[in-house]
């Protein structure tokens, strides 16, 4: 059975803070690494795929970094304000035909 | 203008009815799923289609049957509604199979009574 798990499960931080959750997927057959952001009562948006070994993507303030050989994504975020609170979910790609099993997601609260 | 739109949104209904989640995307996308959230807030992936050419089927009751009458639209049929089938289920798309991201819908709230 293939898990993904993200921790923390929530996490409540103060505006200004940095911050960082993980993501744990299987190291083998390794094909993708998606990051969604996700809004209570919206849809799951990307912010980043990655597909290679080391990969450090970046978009404003919030960063991920992935190593495929120990099975393990970070996503950052500097500075957080409390537009940033939502979900954060990881998903892995390893079947090459799209089918990501997604993890249940760390919950974000920036407090003003 | 909505990218990946559902409907409808809520949906309550009785045990044994059948019903049917509609979802169309705008993005000219080849490759269009549908999840769905359990219990435990996981999504997990129930069908997906490339081209109306069904590439993914997971293990779901065959009560569920997905349909795409072009790569625009796939919907969700469901039959003999059962009280575990009370869920929110998105739609998404992707540029094809396997490539970059997914665009979600806002997702429809089942709720078997």
């Amino acid at each position: 059975i293939l898990n993904v798990e993200q921790s923390p499960q929530s996490l409540h931080v103060q505006e200004g803070d940095s911050t960082n959750f993980t993501c744990s997927f299987p190291s083998s057959n390794f094909y993708a690494l998606h990051w969604y952001r996700w809004e209570t009562a919206k849809s799951p948006e990307a912010l980043f795929v990655m597909t290679l070994n080391g990969d450090e993507k970046k978009k404003g303030r919030i960063s991920a970094t992935l190593n495929t050989k120990e099975g393990y994504s970070y996503l950052y975020i500097k500075g957080s304000q409390p537009e940033d609170s939502a979900t954060y979910l990881c998903a892995f790609d390893w079947s090459n035909t799209g089918k990501l099993i997604f993890g249940q997601g760390t919950t974000l609260q920036v407090k003003p | 203008d909505t990218a990946v739109s559902q409907t409808p949104k809520y949906l309550v209904t009785q045990m044994g009815n059948d019903k049917s989640i509609k979802c169309e995307q705008n993005l000219g996308h080849d490759t269009m799923y549908w999840y769905k959230q359990d219990s435990k807030k996981f999504l997990k992936i129930m069908f997906s289609y490339n081209n109306k050419e069904l590439i993914i089927n997971e293990t779901v009751p065959n009560r569920f049957s997905p349909k795409s009458p072009d790569k625009a639209h796939l919907n969700l049929h469901i039959n003999s509604l059962e009280l575990g089938d009370s869920a929110v289920y998105f739609c998404a798309s992707s540029h094809g199979l396997a490539t970059g991201e997914l665009f979600f819908g806002e997702g429809s709230r089942l709720t078997v009574l």
